[in-house]
Protein backbone atom coordinates (compact mmCIF):
# COMPACT_ATOMS: atom_id res chain seq x y z
CA UNK A 1 0.00 0.00 0.00
CA UNK A 2 0.85 3.72 -0.72
CA UNK A 3 0.49 4.80 2.66
CA UNK A 4 -1.26 8.22 3.44
CA UNK A 5 -0.93 10.35 0.86
CA UNK A 6 -0.54 14.39 1.73
CA UNK A 7 -0.29 17.34 -0.80
CA UNK A 8 1.26 19.57 -0.96
CA UNK A 9 4.57 18.71 0.83
CA UNK A 10 5.33 22.43 1.44
CA UNK A 11 3.60 25.92 0.99
CA UNK A 12 4.30 29.30 1.40
CA UNK A 13 1.78 31.77 1.53
CA UNK A 14 0.71 35.13 1.92
CA UNK A 15 -1.38 36.24 5.13
CA UNK A 16 -4.95 36.41 3.97
CA UNK A 17 -4.87 33.67 1.54
CA UNK A 18 -6.83 30.27 1.33
CA UNK A 19 -4.99 27.24 1.82
CA UNK A 20 -6.32 24.34 0.89
CA UNK A 21 -4.56 21.00 2.04
CA UNK A 22 -5.34 17.60 0.94
CA UNK A 23 -5.16 13.32 1.75
CA UNK A 24 -5.79 10.48 0.60
CA UNK A 25 -6.03 7.76 3.67
CA UNK A 26 -4.84 4.08 3.30
CA UNK A 27 -7.15 2.20 1.19
CA UNK A 28 -9.99 0.13 3.63
CA UNK A 29 -9.56 2.76 6.53
CA UNK A 30 -12.53 4.26 7.77
CA UNK A 31 -11.10 6.58 10.09
CA UNK A 32 -9.11 9.87 9.16
CA UNK A 33 -7.42 12.18 11.51
CA UNK A 34 -6.08 16.10 10.99
CA UNK A 35 -3.65 17.17 13.74
CA UNK A 36 -0.98 20.23 13.74
CA UNK A 37 2.34 19.86 15.38
CA UNK A 38 3.99 23.39 16.49
CA UNK A 39 6.71 24.10 18.98
CA UNK A 40 4.90 25.70 21.31
CA UNK A 41 1.54 23.47 21.11
CA UNK A 42 2.99 19.99 20.39
CA UNK A 43 0.64 17.92 17.93
CA UNK A 44 -2.95 18.83 18.25
CA UNK A 45 -6.09 16.84 16.75
CA UNK A 46 -8.16 19.10 15.06
CA UNK A 47 -10.75 17.15 14.00
CA UNK A 48 -11.69 13.62 12.90
CA UNK A 49 -14.01 11.75 10.31
CA UNK A 50 -15.63 7.85 10.67
CA UNK A 51 -16.83 6.76 7.62
CA UNK A 52 -16.39 10.48 5.71
CA UNK A 53 -18.49 11.72 8.65
CA UNK A 54 -16.74 14.59 10.89
CA UNK A 55 -17.13 13.12 14.54
CA UNK A 56 -14.90 15.86 16.87
CA UNK A 57 -14.37 18.87 15.49
CA UNK A 58 -13.48 20.65 19.04
CA UNK A 59 -9.96 20.95 17.84
CA UNK A 60 -10.51 22.87 15.16
CA UNK A 61 -9.09 26.53 16.65
CA UNK A 62 -11.18 29.02 14.52
CA UNK A 63 -13.85 29.26 11.94
CA UNK A 64 -11.16 30.29 9.45
CA UNK A 65 -9.96 26.29 9.40
CA UNK A 66 -12.87 23.82 7.77
CA UNK A 67 -12.11 19.97 6.65
CA UNK A 68 -14.50 18.08 4.49
CA UNK A 69 -14.55 13.86 3.58
CA UNK A 70 -16.12 13.97 0.68
CA UNK A 71 -15.70 10.31 0.01
CA UNK A 72 -13.62 7.61 1.47
CA UNK A 73 -10.07 8.15 -0.43
CA UNK A 74 -10.49 11.98 -0.34
CA UNK A 75 -10.10 14.83 2.54
CA UNK A 76 -8.76 18.44 2.56
CA UNK A 77 -8.46 20.88 5.37
CA UNK A 78 -9.21 24.49 3.68
CA UNK A 79 -7.35 27.70 6.35
CA UNK A 80 -9.19 30.76 4.92
CA UNK A 81 -8.19 33.43 5.58
CA UNK A 82 -4.90 32.13 6.54
CA UNK A 83 -2.81 33.69 9.28
CA UNK A 84 1.06 33.59 10.32
CA UNK A 85 0.51 31.78 13.78
CA UNK A 86 -1.49 28.84 11.81
CA UNK A 87 2.03 28.05 10.16
CA UNK A 88 2.95 24.69 11.42
CA UNK A 89 3.06 21.12 9.65
CA UNK A 90 -0.73 19.69 9.35
CA UNK A 91 -0.35 15.65 9.19
CA UNK A 92 -3.32 13.64 7.88
CA UNK A 93 -3.48 10.17 9.33
CA UNK A 94 -5.92 6.75 9.11
CA UNK A 95 -7.04 3.83 10.87
CA UNK A 96 -9.41 1.22 10.84
CA UNK A 97 -11.12 0.04 13.06
CA UNK A 98 -11.03 -3.52 13.85
CA UNK A 99 -10.43 -5.28 16.79
CA UNK A 100 -7.05 -4.96 17.77
CA UNK A 101 -6.21 -3.22 14.71
CA UNK A 102 -6.86 -0.03 15.83
CA UNK A 103 -3.02 1.95 14.66
CA UNK A 104 -2.94 5.71 13.36
CA UNK A 105 -0.65 5.79 9.92
CA UNK A 106 0.19 9.23 9.81
CA UNK A 107 0.78 11.11 6.28
CA UNK A 108 4.59 12.72 5.63
CA UNK A 109 2.75 16.02 6.66
CA UNK A 110 2.22 19.64 5.17
CA UNK A 111 4.56 22.35 6.02
CA UNK A 112 2.78 25.95 5.50
CA UNK A 113 4.16 28.89 6.26
CA UNK A 114 2.12 31.79 6.43
CA UNK A 115 4.03 35.30 5.66
CA UNK B 1 -9.52 12.88 30.61
CA UNK B 2 -6.69 10.86 29.66
CA UNK B 3 -2.80 12.80 30.32
CA UNK B 4 0.74 11.31 28.58
CA UNK B 5 4.03 12.62 30.30
CA UNK B 6 7.42 12.14 28.98
CA UNK B 7 9.50 13.94 31.80
CA UNK B 8 12.86 13.32 29.96
CA UNK B 9 12.74 16.34 27.24
CA UNK B 10 15.95 15.23 25.99
CA UNK B 11 18.45 12.32 25.88
CA UNK B 12 21.75 11.34 24.07
CA UNK B 13 23.90 8.44 23.76
CA UNK B 14 26.40 6.75 22.03
CA UNK B 15 26.00 4.19 19.11
CA UNK B 16 25.74 0.84 19.84
CA UNK B 17 24.43 1.70 23.26
CA UNK B 18 20.78 0.79 25.32
CA UNK B 19 18.64 3.82 25.96
CA UNK B 20 15.49 3.77 27.64
CA UNK B 21 12.67 6.50 27.18
CA UNK B 22 9.72 7.22 29.92
CA UNK B 23 6.58 7.25 29.65
CA UNK B 24 3.64 7.89 32.04
CA UNK B 25 -0.26 8.13 31.38
CA UNK B 26 -3.19 8.83 33.46
CA UNK B 27 -6.68 6.96 32.76
CA UNK B 28 -9.57 5.53 34.58
CA UNK B 29 -9.89 3.30 31.09
CA UNK B 30 -9.42 -0.17 32.25
CA UNK B 31 -8.88 -1.23 28.03
CA UNK B 32 -6.81 0.48 25.69
CA UNK B 33 -3.60 0.81 23.34
CA UNK B 34 -0.26 2.82 23.82
CA UNK B 35 2.15 3.32 21.17
CA UNK B 36 5.55 4.76 20.75
CA UNK B 37 5.87 6.84 17.60
CA UNK B 38 9.51 8.39 15.80
CA UNK B 39 9.61 11.53 14.44
CA UNK B 40 13.49 11.96 12.21
CA UNK B 41 14.13 15.32 11.30
CA UNK B 42 12.03 14.73 8.07
CA UNK B 43 9.09 15.35 10.38
CA UNK B 44 7.41 11.82 9.24
CA UNK B 45 5.77 10.25 11.96
CA UNK B 46 6.60 6.83 12.20
CA UNK B 47 5.10 4.08 14.32
CA UNK B 48 7.51 2.38 16.18
CA UNK B 49 5.85 -0.25 18.41
CA UNK B 50 2.30 -0.90 20.02
CA UNK B 51 0.64 -2.26 23.45
CA UNK B 52 -2.90 -3.71 24.25
CA UNK B 53 -3.45 -3.25 28.14
CA UNK B 54 -5.09 -6.58 28.08
CA UNK B 55 -1.80 -8.85 27.20
CA UNK B 56 0.55 -8.93 30.02
CA UNK B 57 3.54 -9.99 27.32
CA UNK B 58 5.19 -6.39 26.69
CA UNK B 59 5.59 -5.99 22.70
CA UNK B 60 8.77 -5.91 21.13
CA UNK B 61 10.15 -4.87 17.41
CA UNK B 62 13.37 -6.35 16.74
CA UNK B 63 15.53 -3.67 18.33
CA UNK B 64 12.79 -2.10 20.26
CA UNK B 65 11.13 -3.32 23.67
CA UNK B 66 8.59 -1.94 25.78
CA UNK B 67 8.46 -2.45 29.65
CA UNK B 68 4.20 -1.64 29.88
CA UNK B 69 3.67 -1.88 34.46
CA UNK B 70 -0.25 -1.46 33.97
CA UNK B 71 -0.74 -0.85 37.67
CA UNK B 72 2.20 1.66 37.39
CA UNK B 73 0.53 3.08 34.51
CA UNK B 74 3.73 3.51 33.08
CA UNK B 75 5.48 2.75 29.49
CA UNK B 76 9.00 2.75 28.81
CA UNK B 77 10.28 1.98 25.36
CA UNK B 78 14.04 0.17 24.98
CA UNK B 79 16.30 0.75 22.37
CA UNK B 80 18.95 -1.85 22.37
CA UNK B 81 22.14 -1.48 19.96
CA UNK B 82 21.46 2.17 18.99
CA UNK B 83 21.94 3.38 16.13
CA UNK B 84 22.53 6.62 14.35
CA UNK B 85 19.10 6.37 12.66
CA UNK B 86 17.66 6.27 15.31
CA UNK B 87 18.40 9.73 16.23
CA UNK B 88 14.58 11.51 16.50
CA UNK B 89 11.62 12.69 18.61
CA UNK B 90 9.80 9.85 20.12
CA UNK B 91 6.64 10.57 21.35
CA UNK B 92 4.39 7.96 23.16
CA UNK B 93 0.64 8.34 22.94
CA UNK B 94 -2.84 6.35 24.62
CA UNK B 95 -5.62 5.34 22.71
CA UNK B 96 -8.58 4.11 24.55
CA UNK B 97 -10.11 1.16 22.80
CA UNK B 98 -13.48 1.95 23.24
CA UNK B 99 -15.23 5.29 21.86
CA UNK B 100 -13.73 7.69 20.44
CA UNK B 101 -10.14 7.00 18.32
CA UNK B 102 -8.67 9.42 19.42
CA UNK B 103 -4.98 9.70 19.93
CA UNK B 104 -3.13 11.54 23.45
CA UNK B 105 0.09 12.64 22.68
CA UNK B 106 3.51 13.20 25.11
CA UNK B 107 5.29 16.18 24.93
CA UNK B 108 7.97 13.75 23.11
CA UNK B 109 11.71 13.32 23.98
CA UNK B 110 14.26 14.05 21.22
CA UNK B 111 16.77 11.40 21.50
CA UNK B 112 20.25 11.97 19.65
CA UNK B 113 22.26 8.60 18.90
CA UNK B 114 26.15 10.01 19.05
CA UNK B 115 28.85 8.36 16.85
Amino acid sequence: DAGVIQSPRHEVTEMGQEVTLRCKPISGHDYLFWYRQTMMRGLELLIYFNNNVPIDDSGMPEDRFSAKMPNASFSTLKIQPSEPRDSAVYFCASSLFKGGQETQYFGPGTRLLVL
Amino acid sequence: AQTVTQSQPEMSVQEAETVTLSCTYDTSENNYYLFWYKQPPSRQMILVIRQEAYKQQNATENRFSVNFQKAAKSFSLKISDSQLGDTAMYFCAFMKQEGAQKLVFGQGTRLTINP
